[in-house]
């Protein structure tokens, strides 16, 4: 069965900061990963998504994650935080037969000025 | 495109009341997901459809939910009878199977408040 583990259910950076927030899976097949960011009263967006090319993803906002298989982990960065970053993130990962994601927890990024 | 339509956004009932969920998916797109999120347990896979056939509804938490898609342009969730504890935000989310394309894409979700 695979699940996903996100590491810390709040990160607060400041402006200008990096932001890391920790994405580590369990998959009985070779996995496809997803992040995904939700604004408030808002429905889930895609941010980027990994499906065995190239390691090192780059998304929409500045935002990128690598997949790591020997750590088995999907970290999500972006060198420099801006305030409208402000929002839940939620990392995913396919299930076997490739239907189905399966959502961890989220990570609410709080960005301070 | 217009994205995938959940309506309504907002809906408050009374405790014992039917209460129906719809959803609209993105032209073209063949699968098609209704999740439940709460702060106690996340985003939960209710159930999910492969070109409209029922595929597993093992997240569906009681005989109180059902789900149908006549077609692939309509879904719904139905709660009868509503209780408290079902109170929630319900997302819709469609998908196209080819793997190279693979990702969902979220409605706004309706948010349900049982009283």
């Amino acid at each position: 069965a695979q699940s996903v583990t996100q590491l810390g259910s709040h990160v607060s950076v400041s402006e200008g900061a990096l932001v890391l927030l920790r994405c580590n899976y369990s998959s009985s097949v070779p996995p496809y990963l997803f992040w995904y960011v939700q604004y408030p009263n808002q429905g889930l967006q895609l941010l980027l998504k990994y499906t065995s090319a190239a390691t090192l993803v780059k998304g929409i906002n500045g935002f990128e994650a690598e997949f790591k298989k020997s750590e088995t982990s999907f970290h999500l960065t972006k060198p420099s935080a801006h305030m409208s970053d402000a929002a839940e993130y939620f990392c995913a990962v396919t299930g076997s037969g490739y239907s189905t994601l399966t959502f961890g927890k989220g990570t609410m990024l709080l960005v301070s000025p | 495109d217009a994205g995938v339509i959940q309506s309504p956004r907002h809906e408050v009932t009374e405790m014992g009341q039917e209460v129906t969920l719809r959803c609209k998916p993105i032209s073209g797109h063949n699968s098609l997901f209704w999740y439940r999120q709460t702060m106690m347990r996340g985003l939960e896979l209710l159930i999910y459809f492969n070109n409209n056939v029922p595929i597993d509804d093992s997240g569906m938490p009681e005989d109180r939910f059902s789900a149908k898609m006549p077609n692939a342009s309509f879904s719904t969730l139905k709660i009868q009878p509503s209780e408290p504890r079902d109170s929630a935000v319900y997302f819709c989310a469609s998908s196209n199977r080819d793997r190279a394309n693979y990702g969902y894409t979220f409605g706004s979700g309706t948010r349900l408040t049982v009283v």
